[in-house]
């Protein structure tokens, strides 16, 4: 199998809060993971790349200083939303790829809202 | 022009009947192709890749058309339990290299009715 899991599966947080968001691969080693973000009606839009043991890659438009990503090991990838505002309220999910294969494994999604 | 585009729905269908989903893409280079299902509030999940040369699991086919840069889903007997939106997915190319990133289409929305 190829089991993600993202922690919290949902949080409400006060505007001005940051809020950490975790990512896992779970029976398998991902050396990149990505971060995505759903508005509601709309597809998902990828924030950014993760690569173990480097800088994170942020798409156009993405602040990476307000959406802080770390990558510490093969099979976590964090995303900490810093001083968040209600338009930061989203469903983020993240996903991880098997070396070797373009298909992603996505976490069960965070639901986030800033109040 | 958006690089994976869909029509986003909904299709409401009967229960047993065919339906066919269509996406086309904008970047002549993607080499991989997915359809991807998502539920209302939960992740995306691989529904089943897309090859060169059509491809079948129980009742969903997946084809490609590389000279159109076209992509289709066709559901036979639909179930109840196959209502969600179902994700057109091309993998993304920066000149000709391939950057490992997945680009979603909007998404087509059906609902299978009793």
């Amino acid at each position: 199998g190829a089991v993600v899991s993202q922690h919290p599966s949902w949080v409400i947080c006060k505007s001005g809060t940051s809020v950490k968001i975790e990512c896992r691969s779970l029976d398998f080693q991902a050396t990149t993971m990505f971060w995505y973000r759903q508005f509601p009606k709309q597809s998902l839009m990828l924030m950014a790349t993760s690569n173990e043991g480097s800088k994170a890659t942020y798409e156009q438009g993405v602040e990476k200083d307000k959406f802080l990503i770390n990558h510490a090991s093969l099979t976590l990838s964090t995303l900490t939303v810093t001083s968040a505002h209600p338009e930061d309220s989203s469903f983020y999910i993240c996903s991880a790829r098997r070396e070797f294969s373009y298909e992603q494994y996505f976490g069960p999604g965070t639901r986030l809202t800033v109040t | 022009r958006k690089e994976v585009e869909q029509d986003p729905g909904p299709f409401n269908v009967p229960e047993g009947a065919t339906v066919a989903f269509n996406c086309t893409y904008s970047n002549s280079a993607s080499q991989s192709f997915f359809w991807y299902r998502q539920d209302c509030r939960k992740e995306p999940k691989l529904l089943m890749s897309v090859y060169s040369s059509g491809n079948e699991d129980g009742r969903f086919t997946a084809q490609l058309n590389r000279a159109s840069q076209y992509i289709s889903l066709l559901i036979r007997d639909s179930k109840l339990s196959d209502s969600a939106t179902y994700l057109c997915v091309v993998n993304s190319f920066r000149g000709s290299s391939n950057t490992g990133k997945l680009i979603f289409g909007q998404g087509t929305t059906l609902q299978v009715k009793p």
